[in-house]
This record gives C-alpha cells, structure tokens and sequence, in this order.
C-alpha cells in the first residue's frame, strides 16, 4: 500500500534551534498536509498544500509541496517549549489520508 | 463552538466481545471519518461518512462498520475483538469529503485483554 516516510522517528533540539522535517514517498499525491499531535489529543492540521512547488507559512511554520508531489517538508523557525509533540505528515486526495509514522520533536530550554 | 467529541474515552473489552464508540463532528461538518492509531504509529484510515453512507473505505475487514446519523454524528462498531485491535480510535469531522482538512477528537483509547 502507500507510505508516507518519515525519519528520523525523533529529533532533539535547543530552544530557539530552527528545525526542518521531510517526508517522501513513492506515490504521487496531490494533497500534502502537516499534522501536530500533542499527549492525549488528536492531531491538529498545521498547514495544507495543495499545488507543486508550493511554499506556505503560519505563524513560524513553513511548508512546501514539492515538484515531484512525491515529497514534502516542515520548517520550524526559532523553536519554543511549545513545540514539543508529535509531527504527522500526511497525503490524499481528499479525508482518505495516509500518514506518516511522525516525528518527535522535544526541545531543550 | 464544540469542537469534535468522542465518547467513550476509555475502554476494556476482552478478546471477542463488541465495541461501540460515538462521535459529533464540529458544528457546521457533514462528513465524519473513522481512523485507528495503534501505540508508536501514525493513524490510519478506516471509513468516511457522508449523507448517512460509508463512502470510502481502508484496509479493514468487515468486523469494522459505521454508521451516520441525520444530525451528522457516527458510530463505529467492532466485532469480534482481537487483541491488535487495541489502539486509538480518532474521529474526524470535515465540510465534505473533498477535503483533506481535518478536525479530530482526542479519541477513544481502546485495550483489548
């Protein structure tokens, strides 16, 4: 089946550290959206993309879409505690979405 | 404005028993989707509602169905429980199925003894 591809499966990094994430995969997609999912709750969507070589920003976050529509980034600026939780990955054309294992981040003060 | 909630957000059940877990979407969505997310995994999609009919459909056996109601909410059932299908049961509510913006519940924590 599909698979979205992330790693590493966690990142350690210094309060005020930029960080960046990709995610690839096999398949062409052309919906690529960035999930955040903190202890006890469910994911909550960050930034969607919906075009190839699109670059999206909210707040510290950017995102791109890249060319191939086989991959994806996140950009964290200027971490902050915060931060600190699980980052999904995630494709598809519509609520059928396949997502990544997702990355850990934890930040040091 | 409420947000999407899930219910019950605990469980045990033992191996072959049934289970039920309830969802409201947000207020204003129309389209619920079902995901399981077992421990260290990301979720993984299990069907979507709409119009009171499962549209789309995982990689899930029969066990698994759903249903949607006329004020938009939904049920997932279970049967015949086997011990991997402990895991996360997240809802997730959506303004028509063509969109991958979704809006979770904290879940159902499903243990299957």
């Amino acid at each position: 089946g599909q698979q979205l591809n992330q790693s590493p499966q966690s990142m350690f990094i210094q309060e005020g550290e930029d960080v960046s994430m990709n995610c690839t995969s096999s398949s062409i997609f052309n919906t690529w959206l960035w999930y955040k999912q903190e202890p006890g709750e469910g994911p909550v969507l960050l930034i969607a993309l919906y075009k190839a070589g699109e670059l999206t920003s909210n707040g510290r976050l950017t995102a791109q879409f890249g060319i191939t529509r086989k991959d994806s980034f996140l950009n964290i600026s200027a971490s902050i505690p915060s931060d600190v939780g699980i980052y999904f990955c995630a494709a598809g054309a519509n609520s059928k979405l396949t997502f990544g294992k997702g990355i850990t981040l934890s930040v040091r003060p | 404005d409420a947000g999407v909630t899930q219910s019950p957000t605990h469980l045990i059940k033992t191996r072959g028993q049934q289970v039920t877990l309830r969802c409201s979407p947000k207020s204003g969505h129309d389209t619920v989707s079902w995901y399981q997310q077992a421990l260290g995994q990301g979720p993984q999609f299990i069907f979507q509602y709409y119009e009171e009919e499962e549209r789309q459909r995982g990689n899930f056996p029969d066990r698994f169905s759903g249903h949607q109601f006329p004020n938009y909410s939904s049920e997932l059932n279970v049967n015949a429980l086997l011990l991997g299908d402990s895991a996360l049961y997240l809802c997730a509510s959506s303004l028509g199925v063509d969109t991958g913006e979704l809006f979770f519940g904290e879940g159902s924590r499903l243990t299957v003894l």
